[in-house]
């Protein structure tokens, strides 16, 4: 089956800085990717819609500019937490269509970002 | 407002007993619906899915069931294993590959 790979898996980052996470499709070509952040004991909440080629769809209350998002392959998106803050610790989770399964996804491993 | 609603948090079963998790949805135009397992530290993983023109679909254990008139479903996983622990996650959708997810329930399959 389809096969997302996200790296880091966990990172831990000082207060101001930039944090860069990576979603690869490993087998297959990947035109749309999703990302997603999970605070604990809570949903996943779906924060953007990367379109490899053109710009992402920020869902709404998601600052463009602190989360950017780069999907400048067909196999590669990448999600920048921007001048990261202790309240953009979290859980974020990159996520590509399934191709085997109708309407299904298929997600990366996620990435733990705690920021200190 | 949360489109899809997992009132439970958690539950615990007996190895070898019937597992039964539920979700709650609110919008009648979402036509499809998953189930996703995960475990800490990982991403979600798909379990089952169900159409919203019919109202169960069995994989082996598990089952998935649909109420639409009562804008509910659930998910049977018989029998549970202690492999079964993780949280469910159940998700819907409205004809896109844009999901809304539930909170989650944690299942504890106890040996």
């Amino acid at each position: 089956g389809a096969v997302v790979s996200q790296h880091p898996s966990w990172v831990i980052c000082k207060s101001g800085t930039s944090v860069k996470i990576e979603c690869r499709s490993l087998d297959f070509q990947a035109t749309t990717m999703f990302w997603y952040r999970q605070f604990p004991k809570q949903s996943l909440m779906l924060m953007a819609t990367s379109n490899e080629g053109s710009k992402a769809t920020y869902e709404q209350g998601v600052e463009k500019d602190k989360f950017l998002i780069n999907h400048a392959s067909l196999t590669l998106s990448t999600l920048t937490v921007t001048s990261a803050h202790p309240e953009d610790s979290s859980f974020y989770i990159c996520s590509a269509r399934d191709r085997d399964t109708v309407y299904g996804y298929t997600f990366g491993s996620g990435t733990r970002l705690t920021v200190v | 407002d949360q489109q899809v609603k997992q009132n439970s948090p958690s539950l615990s079963v007996q190895e070898g007993r019937i597992s039964i998790l539920n979700c709650d949805y609110t919008n009648s135009m979402f036509d499809y619906f998953l189930w996703y397992k995960k475990y800490p530290a990982e991403g979600p993983t798909f379990l089952i899915s169900i159409s919203s023109i019919k109202d169960k679909n069995e994989d082996g254990r598990f089952t998935v069931f649909l109420n639409k008139s009562a804008k509910h479903l659930s998910l049977h996983i018989v029998p549970s294993q202690p492999g079964d622990s993780a949280v469910y996650f159940c998700a819907a959708t409205q004809g896109t590959y844009k999901y809304i997810f539930g909170t989650g329930t944690r299942l504890k399959v106890l040996a």
